[in-house]
């Protein structure tokens, strides 16, 4: 099963700030995804990435960047945080093996900003 | 666009008893990958289950398993003998081909209160 971490795991922050959440998966999977959880609007992708150097757009991408320096990390980079970006994040990687398509979850990390 | 809805918001069933979640999808793929995550109550999102359209039988894993209707685009999530630690919230999760690969669109989640 895909082990997948998360740091930090609660974060506050104050307007204007600059925000780095950071994930790494041991199971050396290639695709890794950020999504936001907010109540009323389940889970929504962010970005998303299919290997080392490679970041694509998901649903709602404004405001936020991503970066996939290795094959094991991935960072969601808040430049300039604002309240609207409160929220609960979750990483998830997936890709080929027995499951292939089924993506695993980190514990998520709880943001508030200020 | 895919889209999954899953129109139970709330479900209260006793223990050990039998209950089924629903979910329906909409999708212009012929090859798709249907999921069920639960939410514990501490926050975790942990895969259940998973159903490839292509497979005519119906996946079972454990005391979950699913009904897949492919005519009515349905795929329902049922749990037998339920226990107390099978209260969570349950997500369906859809997987095209198309529109970007690998990417899933989740339903807003059944919350499911098991009563002792």
């Amino acid at each position: 099963e895909a082990a997948v971490t998360q740091s930090p795991r609660n974060k506050v922050a104050v307007t204007g700030g600059k925000v780095t959440l950071s994930c790494n998966q041991t199971n050396n999977h290639n695709n890794m995804y950020w999504y936001r959880q907010d109540t009323g609007h389940g889970l929504r992708l962010i970005h998303y990435s299919y290997g080392a150097g490679s970041t694509e757009k998901g649903d709602i991408p404004d405001g936020y960047k991503a970066s996939r320096p290795s094959q094991e990390n991935f960072s969601l980079i808040l430049e300039l945080a604002t309240p609207s970006q409160t929220s609960v994040y979750f990483c998830a990687s997936g890709g080929l093996g027995d499951n292939q398509d089924t993506q695993y979850f980190g514990p998520g990390t709880r943001l508030l900003v200020l | 666009a895919q889209k999954v809805t899953q129109t139970q918001t709330s479900i209260s069933v006793m223990e050990k008893t039998t209950v089924t979640m629903d979910c329906v999808y909409e999708t212009q793929d012929s090859s798709y990958f249907l999921f069920w995550y639960k939410q514990t109550a501490s926050g975790e999102i942990v895969f259940l289950i998973r159903q490839d359209s292509y497979k005519k039988e119906n996946a079972t894993v454990g005391h979950y398993s699913l009904n897949f209707q492919k005519p009515k685009s349905s795929i329902g999530l049922i749990i037998t003998a339920t226990q107390i630690e099978d209260s969570a919230v349950y997500f369906c999760a859809m997987r095209g081909n198309t529109g970007g690969a690998d990417r899933l669109t989740f339903g807003k989640g059944t919350q499911l209160i098991i009563q002792p």
